[in-house]
């Protein structure tokens, strides 16, 4: 079975730092893109970052940019966040999610997500 | 930035056509994609590359582009399909998604 779960989530003070993991299972993250897409609390979808299928390429929203980064571990099958100098508004449900094969092929899996509250 | 334009809601009677917009510069000549997502759950794929529909997704969902609008239509809406339904699309290294819209049915 398809499936995405991520750990790490939490309480952080401003300023803190989280790392966000997420375990594949049934697919290879090496053939894949993956995508991290959170959800602050009764608002909507916040595209956050994205790593190609190849670990070469990277992108961030602007919101993010600088503080957060995503990484992978092929070994062991992990996608990662990195998340630093965090601030109130980053306060959200971060899901880990797989692109489709194919062309903008959609986001397809998505795991249940992982919480993170950032307050002092 | 990029925006991605949705109504906040629409209410529909069961057996009748929702349709929901999203409206954006950066739809023009892109693929969109359509997530339903209910509450306490993840969201879900429902539409790729604007009218494509993954695996065990019904037929009642379909999707349109034209121009800088996309649209979903849900024939035959179900109470089943009550949520909210959040359109998406990618452009020079950067994805954006729509406002969302809730969908109702009465």
């Amino acid at each position: 079975e398809v499936q995405l779960v991520e750990s790490g989530g939490g309480l952080v003070q401003p300023g803190g730092s989280l790392r966000l993991s997420c375990t594949a299972s049934g697919f290879s993250l090496v053939r894949y893109s993956m995508i991290w897409v959170r959800q602050a609390p009764t608002k909507g979808l916040e595209w956050v970052s994205y790593i190609s299928y190849s670990g070469y390429t990277t992108y961030y929203a602007d919101s993010v940019k600088g503080r957060f980064t995503i990484s992978r571990d092929s070994v062991n099958n992990s996608l990662f966040l990195q998340m630093n100098s965090l601030r109130v508004e980053d306060t959200a449900v971060y899901f880990c999610v797989r692109e489709g094969a194919g062309w903008r092929a959609g986001m397809d899996v998505w795991g249940q997500g992982t919480t993170v509250t950032v307050s002092s | 930035s990029y925006e991605l334009t949705q109504p906040h809601s629409v209410s529909v009677s069961p057996g009748q056509t929702a349709r929901i917009t999203c409206s954006g510069d950066i739809l023009e000549n892109k693929y969109t994609s359509w997530y339903q997502q209910k509450p306490g759950q993840s969201p879900v794929l429902i539409l790729y590359q604007n009218n494509r529909r993954p695996s065990g997704i019904p037929e009642r969902f379909s999707g349109s582009n034209s121009g800088n609008t996309a649209t979903l239509t849900i024939s035959g809406t179900q109470a089943m399909d009550e949520g909210d339904y959040y359109c998406q699309a990618w452009d020079t290294s950067t994805y954006v998604f729509g406002t969302g819209t809730t969908v109702t049915a009465l």
